[in-house]
């Protein structure tokens, strides 16, 4: 069956311009998470849902971003005034439930986005 | 908070040679571990877990063991391939409530044939 898709693949915008990163998970799954990998490092989390709502949303760097996902299936990631700092390459996953112990989270390919 | 520490890399290895890549990490509770693969031009997969302590994840010939005393979830193979190669993330899950993953920063691993 299908895996989770992520749309653009690739994206390069200029410092000060929006984005918006889409991320279609795998049929069922109600649970969405976002996460960023900087070249070299390790993903780190930015915001999990639970169907449409937004259950920890720790991880997003400031106000500049938010996160969507209004019918509980596909989800939105919006990056305003975006920085330079913010190229990376932006990761989603999905899973069946929420529950770590039981359930595997499935990546998606990302979107590299690049801030010149 | 949650933390995950790796060994460092870049780590190269023959074909036929034994792997230990190490991880530890630093949680409150009991969480899960885990260790994702990232194959050269492919998404993050799920290699192996396990949930709670002494319990042994496999899968493809590799193995780690959830020790809880050394707080450690360092992943073996006995006998690596060139298929091998790859960035290795070792991650852990809080039980507790949260369900993000806490990634270390990946090692990445080239087998020579």
């Amino acid at each position: 069956g299908a895996g989770v898709s992520q749309t653009p693949s690739n994206k390069v915008t200029e410092k000060g311009k929006y984005v918006e990163l889409r991320c279609d998970p795998i049929s069922g799954h109600t649970a969405l998470y976002w996460y960023r990998q900087s070249l070299g490092q390790g993903p780190e989390f930015l915001i999990y849902f639970q169907g449409t709502g937004a259950a920890d949303d720790s991880g997003l760097p400031n106000d500049r971003f938010f996160a969507v996902r209004p019918e509980g299936s596909v989800s939105t990631l919006k990056i305003q005034r975006t920085e330079r700092g913010d190229s990376a390459v932006y990761l989603c996953a999905s899973s069946l439930t929420s529950v770590p112990s039981t359930d595997t989270q499935y990546f998606g390919p990302g979107t590299r986005l690049t801030v010149l | 908070g949650n933390s995950v520490t790796q060994m460092e890399g870049p780590v190269t290895l023959s074909e036929e040679a034994f792997l230990t890549i190490n991880c530890t990490y630093t949680a409150t509770g009991y969480p899960s571990l885990f260790w994702y693969v990232q194959y050269p031009g492919e998404g993050l997969q799920l290699l192996l877990k396990a949930t709670k302590a002494d319990d042994k994840g496999s899968n493809k010939g590799f193995e780690a063991t959830y020790r809880k005393e050394t707080t450690s979830f360092h992943l073996e193979k006995g006998s690596v391939q060139v298929s091998d190669s790859a960035v290795y993330f070792c991650a852990l899950s809080d039980q507790q409530g949260a369900q993000k993953l806490v990634f270390g920063q990946g090692t990445r691993l080239t087998i020579n044939p």
